[in-house]
């Protein structure tokens, strides 16, 4: 398996800007989660799916964020506008409640730059 | 709700040398315990994880960790670091039951020659 797999690796935009973060989850994988890695405050559980359905989404800092899972196989998180203090490491994870091993499988993430 | 503190941000030791990175979590329910490991500009990897059983846990690379309910720790311990060992480390909490996990801040460990 390719592992999760995260587009764009690197995404540098300017402030107003929409930003679309992507991910592949492994497949057959039936939860899906958005991460965010800050210096200042680590790393935050922004919204996780199961079943394509979204879960808990309290993590979420504010409208200007959302996430969707059209299908089993795809999940976008968007920020619109973009903000400085969004910059960050922006990371998908995946598991399966199936096999209950509870190991969430993580991309590489996607380095987002907002000038 | 579950909460995991880790209290060194940063353990810097050499290499050969052992290491212990420490993790204590709080919560009123059973808990599933984990230590992940990330290198330099790559996502997290998942070291080992605690659900039940033998509270002795050995992952891979050579590390383990202890489960101790009464202390309410995770510690995670290596015998002899090797250079390849520096990265940063994190200790992460789930409620039995549920795949949501709660990381700590992450412990930055570094080895040098």
């Amino acid at each position: 398996d390719a592992g999760v797999i995260q587009s764009p690796r690197h995404e540098v935009t300017e402030m107003g800007q929409e930003v679309t973060l992507r991910c592949k989850p492994i497949s057959g994988h039936d939860y899906l989660f958005w991460y965010r890695q800050t210096m200042m405050r680590g790393l935050e559980l922004l919204i996780y799916f199961n079943n394509n359905v979204p879960i808990d989404d309290s993590g979420m800092p504010e409208d200007r964020f959302s996430a969707k899972m059209p299908n089993a196989s795809f999940s976008t998180l968007k920020i619109q506008p973009s903000e400085p203090r969004d910059s960050a490491v922006y990371f998908c994870a995946s598991t399966t409640g199936g096999r209950r091993s509870y190991e969430q499988y993580f991309g590489p993430g996607t380095r987002l730059t907002v000038t | 709700a579950q909460s995991v503190t880790q209290l060194d941000s940063q353990v810097p030791v050499f290499e050969e040398a052992p290491v212990e990175l420490r993790c204590n979590y709080s919560s009123s329910v059973s808990v599933y315990l984990f230590w992940y490991v990330q290198y330099p500009n790559q996502g997290l990897q998942l070291l080992l994880k605690y659900l039940s059983g033998s509270t002795l846990v050995k992952g891979i690379n050579g590390f383990e960790a202890e489960f101790n309910k009464s202390q309410t720790s995770f510690h995670l311990r290596k015998p002899s670091v090797h250079i390849s060992d520096t990265a940063e480390y994190f200790c992460a909490v789930s409620r039995g039951g549920f795949q949501k996990l709660v990381f700590g801040t992450g412990t930055r460990l570094l080895v040098s020659p």
